[in-house]
């Protein structure tokens, strides 16, 4: 069975940092591109962020970029996302998803960060 | 940026009807396009990629066309369980980018 485990969520005040992690099981994690999806309150669906399989690649939406980092480690079979610069609108439920074709087959079930003070 | 609109906004059906939602690039993303649904409490299941293919496991009622700038999901007969947000999304160009979703209302 396929499982992504987000971890580290929580309550951030605006300026500070967080990281989250995604633990993978029961896929060929080494072999798959990953990302981070956010879907903030009131607001549709936003991809935040991906990494290549080896990790030698990444790419950002805009209004993160600068503030966040995706990472990965495949001896952990983990996925990260350093959150720096914390603003009230990146209080949202933070997935993350395995890519196939570009597409996302497998999702975890979230973690949510709030930020305010 | 490949901004994707949807339409309509919602879309309020009885079970038993066919539901067609809309979602238009702002620029051509070829074939690469995905379709979800997101209930609440939920993580977004994947419906549709590269435009026309099912996911694994996906009911036969579910079905995607289109190229280019124009895609269509098309729900052949409503199920009770299809009752959802459902959101575009475009494969092609970094960074990627959803549509703002389609609500099916009952």
């Amino acid at each position: 069975e396929v499982q992504l485990l987000e971890s580290g969520g929580g309550l951030v005040q605006p300026g500070g940092s967080l990281r989250l992690s995604c633990a993978v099981s029961g896929l060929t994690y080494s072999s798959s591109a990953m990302h981070w999806v956010r879907l903030a309150p009131g607001r549709g669906l936003e991809w935040l962020a991906g990494i290549t399989a080896s990790g030698a690649n990444t790419f950002y939406t805009d209004s993160v970029k600068g503030r966040f980092t995706i990472s990965r480690d495949n001896s952990k079979n983990t996925l990260y996302l350093q959150m720096s610069s914390l603003r009230t609108d990146d209080t949202a439920i933070y997935y993350c998803a395995r890519g196939v074709s570009g597409a996302y087959d497998y999702w975890g079930e979230g973690t949510l960060v709030t930020v305010s003070s | 940026e490949t901004v994707l609109t949807q339409s309509p906004a919602t879309l309020s059906l009885s079970p038993g009807e066919r539901a067609t939602l809309s979602c238009r690039a702002s620029q051509s993303v070829s074939s690469s396009l995905a379709w979800y649904q997101q209930k609440p409490g939920q993580a977004p299941r994947l419906l549709i990629l590269d435009a026309s293919n099912r996911a694994t496991g996906i009911p036969a009622r579910f079905s995607g066309s289109g190229s280019g700038t124009d895609f269509t999901l098309t729900i052949s007969s409503l199920e009770p369980e299809d009752f959802a947000i459902y959101y575009c999304q475009q494969c092609s160009n970094w960074p990627r980018t959803f549509g703002p979703g389609t609500r099916v209302d009952i």
